[in-house]
């Protein structure tokens, strides 16, 4: 079935350091992609997304391309702040049209 | 414009007992969906509804069962509850029609089972 695999955290970094979460999926046919972010106490909000091959989404300064020959997703930010501490999903959309997820990605940014 | 909210925020059960969860979605969305989501886990799905029918379920055993109203809001419950039921509930509504549309989460309710 299908399946996300994102990397292990915690990931702690500097403020203004370059962040990467990598994302690897196993879905059959052509799935959408998602990020998803959780800040402590909250629900799941929804960071980016991308719904076919060599799409790009980006919101807030993050980023991640929809790479179908590596079956990648990886999340990107250039420049990361305190405020962007918060638990990272990556998640997809296959022909069940039920969101996959992956187990999270947590990240700490120390001042 | 109101987002999705769940209700109670905390519940402690022991074995063997029911709880029912409960969800309002946004305004203007007929699609609930519930998720578990295990402590370090990723949300897992349990089903989704959609104008009051059961629209998929994941591979969750009978009883967790649900229900949507008329006015769209949404139940979970669960009977006979094990400790590995011990988890934060997801629910998020989307909408208007069946086709994918940005799902939005509400802040869950953390269930413990005792």
């Amino acid at each position: 079935g299908d399946s996300v695999t994102q990397m292990e955290g915690p990931v702690t970094l500097s403020e203004e350091a370059f962040l990467t979460i990598n994302c690897t999926y196993t879905a059959t046919g052509y799935p959408s992609l998602f990020w998803y972010v959780q800040y402590p106490g909250e629900g799941l909000q929804l960071l980016l997304k991308a719904t076919k091959a060599d799409d790009k989404g980006s919101n807030k300064g993050f980023e991640a391309t929809y790479r179908k020959e590596t079956t990648s997703f990886h999340l990107e930010k250039g420049s990361v702040q305190v405020s962007d501490s918060a638990v990272y999903f990556c998640a997809l959309l296959g022909g069940s049209e039920k969101l996959v997820f992956g187990k999270g990605t947590k990240l700490t940014v120390n001042p | 414009e109101t987002g999705v909210t769940q209700s109670p925020t905390h519940l402690i059960k022991t074995r063997g007992q029911q709880v029912t969860l409960r969800c309002s979605s946004q305004s203007g969305h007929n699609t609930v969906s519930w998720y578990q989501q295990a402590l370090g886990q990723g949300p897992q799905f349990i089903f989704q509804y959609y104008r009051e029918e059961e629209n998929g379920r994941g591979n969750f055993p009978p009883r967790f069962s649900g229900l949507q109203f008329p006015n769209y809001s949404s139940e979970l419950n669960v009977n006979a509850l094990e400790l590995d039921d011990s988890a934060l509930y997801l629910c998020a509504s989307s909408g208007p029609g069946l086709a994918y549309n940005e799902q939005f989460f509400g802040p869950g309710t953390r269930l413990t089972v005792l």
